[in-house]
């Protein structure tokens, strides 16, 4: 099965920018997409399809994928965005649904 | 709008089978262009995929629990189901159900979760 990692944890300031990475062998092929998810509450889809967003997602958030590494960034972080964040792409080779291990970000 | 809703035992013994179902209101489980699916998250870490089932009925599963699992769907309930069997205290966690979307397949729609603990 496809395995994807995820740094465990990143820390940035208020209005500074996030960049969370997402690894895999040849990622750049696949759609990834990202979920956020806040302590105790389901997950919410923040970017699909690489680099869209759906809508009621602030534009701070944007996405991009090549070669072996996608990136999820957040532009001007708010203490709200303070959440775990997991990326996901299906393999249709194993018809397999991966998610990443997840990124705690910290607003400090 | 869609929404999709975990119900089952919270509880439930180890070498037993833990049953859930998933009750969809908004969509229908007889359309093509999604598909359902059930992921899991143990105490404190990540999501886990446990499976899929299609409008044809098909199904995929994470390799690690196909052994175990069975996800089916009832399109004249429109409502799909998970069972896991002889569970061990490893299967705690909360189980989310998911609609997935046929074209890219990333998750449209979560339910909140249903905490299933595994104890005697």
């Amino acid at each position: 099965s496809y395995v994807l990692t995820q740094p465990p944890s990143l820390s940035v300031a208020p209005g500074e920018t996030a960049r969370i990475a997402c690894g895999g062998n040849n990622i750049g092929t696949r759609s990834v997409h990202w979920y956020q998810q806040r302590p105790g509450q389901a997950p919410v889809r923040v970017m699909y399809l690489d680099n869209e967003r759906p809508s009621g997602i602030p534009e701070r958030f944007s996405g991009s994928n090549a070669g072996n590494t996608a990136t999820l960034t957040i532009s001007r972080v708010e203490a709200g965005d303070e959440a775990d964040y997991y990326c996901q792409v299906w393999d249709s080779r194993s018809d397999y649904l991966a998610f990443g291990g997840g990124t705690k970000l910290t607003v400090l | 709008q869609v929404q999709v809703q975990e119900s089952g035992p919270g509880l439930v013994k180890p070498a037993e089978t833990l049953s859930l179902t998933c009750t969809v209101s908004g969509a229908s489980t007889a359309r093509s262009d999604y598909y359902w699916g059930w992921i899991r998250q143990a105490p404190g870490k990540g999501l886990e995929w446990i499976g899929s089932v299609y409008s044809t009925g098909s199904t995929h599963y994470n390799p690690s629990l196909q052994s175990r699992a069975t996800i089916n769907r009832d399109t004249s309930n429109n409502e799909f189901s998970l069972k896991l069997t002889s569970v061990t205290v490893a299967d705690t966690g909360v189980y989310h159900c998911a609609r997935i979307a046929s074209v890219g397949n990333y998750l449209l729609s979560w339910g909140q979760g249903s905490l299933v603990t595994i104890s005697s």
